[in-house]
């Protein structure tokens, strides 16, 4: 099976960064997600990482390095409605289903 | 278009019932999956269908069931219900559950089991 880490809650301030981490054990990988769940709504789709590196989005960035096992969430210039969880996930073997990490609460406040 | 639609959006139950949700996805998605999520174990995943046929599957026990109709449409079944049951059930569509990457989700349907 596949064993994914992260940390359980985080709190930021307004305007400032915060990084996510995300670790991993797992085999025949088949990409790295994250996914963003305000309370009470589903979650949706941030970032898909399949090769090491960085991938730039607006204010969010993920990072993926496979020999690792580890990727961060990276955002910038926080926003007090960026409070979410943030859900780290992985496909692995010959489905391209992700697996869930148990998600990270972010709370931002002024 | 419209999104994920997944009914009931709340529902009762009591121990030893047995209860169906439905999920629409997104139109021209023949990939379904489904999700449990509960605050202690976050989401876990039950089963995804394509074509009307199982593709993968989750570690659950046999009381939780799925089928997917040639609309796409899919409904999950738990049946012999337990208070652990007790949860958020997600459904997500993608285009066809390959390395797109992208799950569109449904806000889920919140089953508690009395």
């Amino acid at each position: 099976g596949q064993n994914i880490d992260q940390p359980t809650e985080m709190t930021a301030t307004e305007g400032a960064i915060v990084q996510i981490n995300c670790t991993y054990q797992t085999s025949g990988f088949n990409g790295l997600f994250w996914y963003q769940q305000h309370a009470g709504e589903a979650p949706t789709f941030l970032s898909y990482n399949v090769l090491d590196g960085l991938e730039e989005k607006g204010r969010f960035s993920s990072f993926l390095s496979r020999s690792k096992g580890y990727s961060y969430l990276l955002l910038k210039e926080l926003q007090m409605k960026d409070s979410a969880s943030y859900l780290c996930a992985v496909a692995t073997g010959g489905s391209y289903i992700p697996t869930f990490g148990r998600g990270t609460s972010l709370i931002v406040h002024p | 278009k419209a999104g994920v639609t997944q009914t009931p959006r709340y529902l009762i139950k009591t121990r030893g019932q047995q209860v169906t949700l439905s999920c629409s996805p997104i139109s021209g998605h023949r990939s379904v999956s489904w999700y449990q999520q509960t605050p202690g174990q976050g989401l876990q995943f039950l089963f995804e269908y394509f074509s009307e046929t199982q593709r993968n599957k989750g570690n659950f026990p046999g009381r939780f069931s799925g089928r997917q109709f040639s609309n796409s449409r899919s409904e999950m079944n738990v049946s012999t219900l337990e208070l652990g049951d007790s949860a958020l059930y997600l459904c997500a569509s993608s285009l066809s559950g390959t390395n797109t990457g992208e799950l569109f989700f449904g806000e889920g349907s919140r089953l508690t089991v009395l």
